[in-house]
């Protein structure tokens, strides 16, 4: 069974672009949440989808922002990048249900210049 | 509000050596209980996870972890570490019929030194 896929692996961009970062989750999963890491706030929620729709939400601004296809293939888009945007973003795949472990990718190092 | 707290940021230990590894939680409702493993440049894997049932779970890598509801804690444990346990690990709670969110706490980094 194939993992859960990031892509890219690491991206360069400079303040005020903006940015998309591409998730593939295993294959039958339907949900995927994506989550933010840094050395200064740790692993913090930012959103999942669930087929398609977006289910639970965290505290971030509307910069940050998701979609998901029918294929449960998931992206992540950043606008306005700013420095404190540099991280490590990782995707979780899951079948959905709270119970189920779930598969992360190796991530996306996002460094903002 | 559900939280998690590591207690150790940092733990040092020798091979060979045992290793214990505390995580409390937070929470007015039901939870699942998890331990990731992040190696340098690396994703979370799955080291456990505890749902229901026995108290005691055992993971991979010769990891175990005993869920405690009255104390609210879910350390991790392992009887003899290697060097390649050096690691950050994470405890991680998501909501019994919530949906997908896990909160993480803020990891502690395992090194085992020679």
């Amino acid at each position: 069974k194939a993992g859960v896929t990031q892509t890219p692996r690491y991206l360069i961009k400079t303040r005020g672009q903006q940015v998309t970062l591409s998730c593939s989750p295993i294959s039958g999963h339907r949900s995927v949440s994506w989550y933010q890491q840094t050395p200064g706030q740790g692993l913090q929620f930012l959103f999942e989808y669930f087929s398609e729709t977006q289910r639970n939400k965290g505290n971030f601004p509307g910069r940050f922002s998701g979609r998901q296809f029918s294929n449960s293939r998931s992206e992540m888009n950043v606008s306005t990048l700013e420095l404190g945007d540099s991280a490590l973003y990782l995707c979780a795949s899951s079948s959905g249900q709270g119970s189920d472990g779930y598969t992360f990718g190796s991530g996306t190092r996002l460094t903002v210049v | 509000a559900q939280s998690v707290t590591q207690l150790d940021s940092q733990v040092p230990v020798f091979e060979e050596a045992p290793v214990e590894l505390r995580c409390n939680y937070s929470s007015s409702v039901s939870v699942y209980l998890f331990w990731y493993v992040q190696y340098p440049n690396q994703g979370l894997q799955l080291l456990l996870k505890y749902l229901s049932g026995s108290t005691l779970v055992k993971g991979i890598n010769g990891f175990e972890a005993e869920f405690n509801k009255s104390q609210t804690s879910f350390h991790l444990r392992k009887p003899s570490v290697h060097i390649s346990d050096t690691a950050e690990y994470f405890c991680a709670v998501s909501f019994s019929g919530g949906y997908n969110k896990l909160i993480f706490g803020a990891g502690t980094r395992l090194a085992v030194h020679p």
